[in-house]
């Protein structure tokens, strides 16, 4: 089955910039998202097909992909920013939806 | 707006079953899939399968076939996601969710709050 790793944790001070890694074997043909979560919340689509935001994402988030890593950028971090963040893609091999494993954003 | 609205949480025993249910509200319920998706205490997200409430068609994740099953009924805009044979390790926070429209590789722009399923004896 297809696999997505993600780093587990991430600092950042505020008003810098978190890069978040999402790693795949040749993830840049697939499409990736990102979700945010809140410790007790459900989660939030941050970002779609790779880049796209949803209505009412700040545009400090912005995303990329290629090669065997897709990237999560949070620039401008805030305090609110501090949460989990997952990729995810559709593994069209076995039609399935795979999550990566998450990484925990820490705002020092 | 759009709402998901889950069901409370259950505890069940080792070997019985459990429907949540997830009542969608401030969209035109056919016209997007539920995805059902479950996340283990500390853990991260595991993706169980999706239902077209229009016309009831499921896919389910293989590891869930046979022993998951997603219904809708359009009367009440609701979709349920029922599970047999409980095992301990499927204690978790079970979420549904709407795929995102013009979706084509299944992302999901709302979720319900979850619902807590706790397996023990």
């Amino acid at each position: 089955s297809y696999v997505l790793t993600q780093p587990p944790s991430v600092s950042v001070a505020p008003g810098q910039t978190a890069t978040i890694t999402c790693g795949g074997n040749d993830i840049g043909r697939k499409v990736v998202h990102w979700y945010q979560q809140r410790p007790g919340q459900a989660p939030v689509l941050v970002v779609y097909d790779d880049g796209d935001r949803p209505s009412g994402i700040p545009d400090r988030f912005s995303g990329s992909n290629s090669g065997n890593t897709a990237t999560l950028t949070i620039s401008r971090v805030e305090a609110v920013d501090e949460a989990d963040y997952y990729c995810q893609v559709w593994d069209s091999d076995s039609d399935h939806q795979v999550f990566g494993t998450g990484t925990q954003v820490t705002v020092l | 707006q759009v709402q998901l609205v889950q069901s409370g949480a259950e505890v069940k025993k080792p070997g019985a079953s459990v429907k949540v249910s997830c009542k969608t509200s401030g969209y035109s319920f056919s016209d997007h899939s539920v995805h059902w998706v479950r996340q283990a205490p500390g853990l991260g997200f595991e993706w169980m399968g999706w239902i077209n409430p229009d016309n009831g068609g499921t896919k389910y994740a293989q590891k869930f076939q046979g022993w998951v099953t997603m219904t809708s009924d359009t009367s009440i805009s609701t979709v349920y996601m029922e599970m047999t044979s409980l095992k301990s390790d499927d204690t978790a926070v079970y979420y549904c969710a709407r795929e995102r429209a013009g979706a084509t590789t299944g992302e999901v722009d709302y979720w319900g709050q979850g619902t807590l399923v706790t397996v023990s004896s």
